[in-house]
């Protein structure tokens, strides 16, 4: 079964640091999108993004935060100069369609921040 | 500002048992809405999806939607020890809002 996956599943950086959480959705998907959890609270939408370009941003992704695609499977997406309240997981999914019942979310990569 | 609500918990059930898991949300325009399950460090799994108002049954899972209240239930019939996780609501207003998920235990 296709599945969406992310590297690395760790990370640990330094507060101001630059770090780049990639992605490569399932293939045939063409809508994509980061989310982000906070330990012990809720998924959070932080960007879609579709045919190349972003669809939507939340309030947190502010520009400190950017996306790519920089081949035609990777996704990724980058923080500038890391917080320490920029720990979290983050997820990443991908569709086949804009209706989000087709939306499949990768295992995450826990970002912690010192 | 758009919420997705749920009871934190934990709700406790005895296997076998019927779980009822509640959601409210606060946008009257949203059309779609979702039943995620997440096991402690794992990305959230869909379970469920409901348009229509009344019931969608898949197994031993049923979603349930009201759209005048704005309410979105779950039951899981027979519960099993395995279906221990947390339940996140979330609902699609162009893009996905998730409530803060509620913890069920269900034990032997």
């Amino acid at each position: 079964e296709p599945e969406v996956t992310q590297t690395p599943s760790h990370q640990v950086t330094q507060m101001g640091q630059e770090v780049i959480l990639r992605c490569v959705p399932i293939s045939n998907h063409l809508y994509f999108y980061w989310y982000r959890q906070i330990l012990g609270q809720k998924v959070e939408f932080l960007v879609s993004f579709y045919n190349n370009e972003i669809s939507e941003k939340s309030e947190i992704f502010d520009d400190q935060f950017s996306v790519e695609r920089p081949d035609g499977s990777n996704f990724t997406l980058k923080i500038r100069s890391t917080k320490l309240e920029d720990s979290a997981m983050y997820f990443c999914a991908s569709s086949d369609r804009r209706l989000s019942e087709t939306q499949y979310f990768g295992p995450g990569t826990r970002l912690l921040v010192l | 500002q758009k919420e997705v609500e749920q009871n934190s918990g934990p709700l406790s059930v005895p296997e076998g048992a019927i779980a009822s898991l509640n959601c409210t949300y606060s946008d009257r325009g949203s059309q779609s809405f979702f039943w995620y399950r997440q096991y402690s460090g794992k990305s959230p799994e869909l379970i469920m999806f409901i348009y229509s108002n009344g019931d969608k049954e898949d197994g031993r899972f049923t979603a349930q939607l009201n759209k005048a209240s704005q309410y979105v239930s779950l039951l899981i019939r027979d519960s099993q020890p395995s279906d221990s996780a947390t339940y996140l609501c979330a609902v699609d207003t162009d893009k996905l809002i998730f409530g803060t998920g509620t913890r069920l235990q269900v034990f032997p």
